[in-house]
């Protein structure tokens, strides 16, 4: 138990469908990250959320939208996924978004788009 | 070409056996992390860092920065080790630094 929570843990959605993906920290951290692994390929950082402004976006589609209403909270808004958005979506949560920073990772929503 | 590569791919030892995972890395970072993923995704950080070698329990983690190289040493390894071992390095400073992350060791150690 890390402390990050993500819900729901598995999610089947449909390419026309909408879905949000949440994140909850109770660690007291100050800065969020949404990450990406899909099969076979490294681990990709998607979003990166400092004292609730977004400070990173990494070339991310627009079909994937975050949120982050205050330091505890992160979603993720899908909208018009595709299916080679299958992929485990992970969440992290660290003090702050500097580089000494240690992260501490929820266990992940494997999301299948069919 | 990914600016991390990790080596082996695969590694399978018998338990009590000590293992080495290496990444290296081609260009300047300001830390690097190592992360174990369990089957199911749970991801956990095992170590960050930006110079010389740290230590925790049987696992010690080594960098080389001229080098551009660390491993992950696990000593006398256990069936519990089995997971996906992850090198990710950090490029830049503060605001916008990036993180990129290596393919992955699958270790599996057998009782």
């Amino acid at each position: 138990e890390t402390g990050v929570t993500q819900t729901p843990r598995h999610l089947v959605m449909g390419m026309t469908n909408k879905k949000s993906l949440k994140c909850e920290q109770h660690l007291g951290h100050n800065a969020m990250y949404w990450y990406k692994q899909s099969a076979k390929k490294p681990l990709e950082l998607m979003f990166v959320y400092n004292f609730k402004e977004q400070t990173e976006n990494n070339s991310v589609p627009s079909r994937f939208s975050p949120e982050c209403p205050n330091s505890s909270h992160l979603f993720l808004h899908l909208h018009t996924l595709q299916p080679e958005d299958s992929a485990l979506y992970l969440c992290a949560s660290s003090p702050t978004d500097a580089v000494s920073s240690e992260q501490y990772f929820g266990p992940g929503t494997r999301l299948t788009v069919t | 070409k990914n600016e991390v590569e990790q080596s082996p791919q695969n590694l399978t030892a018998q338990e009590g056996e000590f293992i080495t995972i290496n990444c290296s890395y081609s260009v300047g970072i300001s830390a690097l992390h190592w992360l174990q993923q369990h089957p199911g995704g749970g991801i956990v950080s095992l170590f960050m860092l930006s110079s010389g070698k740290k230590k925790h329990g049987r696992l010690i983690a080594t960098i080389n920065i001229q080098e551009k190289h660390s491993s992950l040493h696990i000593t006398a390894s256990h069936p519990r080790d089995s997971a996906v071992y992850i090198c990710a390095v950090r490029i830049g400073w503060g605001f916008g630094n990036v993180l990129h992350c290596g393919s992955g060791t699958q270790v599996i150690v057998l009782p």
